[in-house]
């Protein structure tokens, strides 16, 4: 149980593109979902909190109108990298937290590679 | 402030050679400690979820242990596909989000 799964896992785009990124729970309902961004040999750092009908709350230094959080339902959450740059190149990923029984564990999809050109 | 330090680093073991991996953490009120294994170019998998001192829980050939201030990850005879990043994680005092330690690359040379 508890899987999470990420579309696409791997996208590359001109600069200047939008790239949207879905984030599933498959078989649980998700309260909350984060967006987390990795570098190269480094730990995760989160983007943004997305709570499902509600405004996602981000990170200092994160720019909101550039990374574009929709959680449309308890199983689906949306990141939008706007008018991509390469600076912009990362790995995403995505994770969902479930109601009730081990409350505050985080489940995380696999991971979309961004690069952008 | 709340904050997770893991340690080592960077841990090569020869096929076989038990060792442990610790996560040290400072958080007011623990409502759980998280592992997680991440292979390269994925996200991380779900191993444990610890929420009181004393408990142990075990996958494989890990066991995870809780102490008021610290965990522990047990690896007995690892195997070369054990070989992973290893990350302990915690919930902030005041926030649904958590905090990640910064990891243990795990080597295991067969």
């Amino acid at each position: 149980g508890a899987v999470v799964s990420q579309h696409p896992s791997r996208v590359i785009c001109k600069s200047g593109t939008s790239v949207k990124i879905e984030c599933r729970s498959l078989d649980f309902q998700a309260t909350t979902m984060f967006w987390y961004r990795q570098f190269p040999k480094q730990s995760l750092m989160l983007m943004a909190t997305s709570n499902e009908g509600s405004k996602a709350t981000y990170e200092q230094g994160v720019e909101k109108d550039k990374f574009l959080i929709n959680h449309a339902s308890l199983t689906l959450s949306t990141l939008t990298v706007t008018s991509a740059h390469p600076e912009d190149s990362s790995f995403y990923i995505c994770s969902a937290r479930a109601r009730g029984v081990g409350a505050d564990t985080q489940y995380f999809g696999p991971g979309t590679r961004l690069t952008v050109l | 402030e709340d904050q997770v330090t893991q340690s080592p680093e960077a841990l090569r073991l020869q096929e076989g050679e038990s060792s442990s991996l610790n996560c040290s953490y400072t958080v007011s009120g623990l409502r759980g400690l998280f592992w997680y294994r991440q292979d390269p170019g994925k996200g991380p998998e779900f191993l444990f979820t610890l929420y009181s001192a004393g408990e142990e829980k075990e996958k494989e050939r890990l066991k995870a242990t809780l102490t008021k201030k610290e965990s522990f990850l047990h690896i007995t005879a690892p195997k070369p596909e054990d070989s992973a990043t290893y990350l302990c994680a915690v919930p902030y005092s005041s926030a649904s989000k958590i905090i990640f330690g910064s990891g243990t690359r795990l080597s295991i040379r067969p």
